[in-house]
């Protein structure tokens, strides 16, 4: 089955820095990446995707690129916010699943 | 709030128990994922269903059971509960039969913990 492998676990950053997470994971037929955050006691919300069709994708201050290839994807947060702290989840469609990774923590310090 | 509506929101019960955690979906969404997500752990997916019937199964367990209703909502019922059942369970839904097809909304989650 598709294995989705996430790094790094945790991840601490100054404000206006910048931010990269990356996945990877296993099936070559995995044709949607998308990216979910997740606040303290809240459920995951989508903040980008990306489909295999396409190499890259922004949205203000978030960037998905993807490496199919090497089968790889990364999530990019640029000008990083105290509001950016949350965990990060990066997932990868597998027939009719979606298979998560295990999660980024990101901690921005003003 | 994403639409997603799941209870109870935290749920102490003792091993050997049985439980059943509900979910209604988004209006107009077809599809119900279930997730468990564990201490320290990503989201495992457990089972989905679309439009009444199942889809997909992930690791879920033969002691965890669950069905969508005529009405969309679903449950998940979680039976001789262990101590390693405590864990947040999620429910999401979507439009489409499959991830790529939409946006998964994910609700808040029921926390269960098993004493």
């Amino acid at each position: 089955g598709e294995n989705v492998e996430q790094h790094p676990s945790t991840l601490s950053v100054q404000e206006g820095d910048s931010a990269v997470i990356k996945c990877t994971y296993s099936d070559s037929a995995s044709n949607y990446f998308p990216w979910y955050k997740q606040e303290l006691g809240k459920g995951p919300q989508l903040i980008i995707d990306i489909r295999s069709n396409v190499g890259e994708k922004k949205d203000q201050r978030i960037a998905v690129t993807l490496n199919k290839t090497a089968k790889h994807f990364s999530l990019h947060i640029t000008e990083t916010q105290p509001e950016d702290s949350a965990v990060y989840f990066c997932a990868a469609s597998w027939r009719v699943k979606l298979i998560f990774g295990t999660g980024t923590r990101l901690q921005v310090f003003p | 709030d994403s639409g997603v509506t799941q209870t109870p929101k935290h749920l102490i019960t003792a091993t050997g128990q049985r439980v059943t955690l509900r979910c209604s979906p988004r209006s107009g969404d077809l599809s119900v994922y279930w997730y468990q997500q564990s201490l320290d752990q990503g989201l495992q997916f457990l089972i989905q269903y679309y439009n009444g019937e199942e889809r997909a199964k992930g690791n879920i367990l033969e002691r965890f059971s669950a069905q969508q209703f005529p009405d969309l909502h679903s449950e998940l019922n979680l039976s001789s509960l262990e101590l390693g059942d405590s864990a947040l369970y999620f429910c999401a839904s979507s439009v489409g039969e499959g991830p790529g097809t939409g946006e998964l909304f994910f609700g808040e989650g029921s926390r269960l913990t098993v004493l």
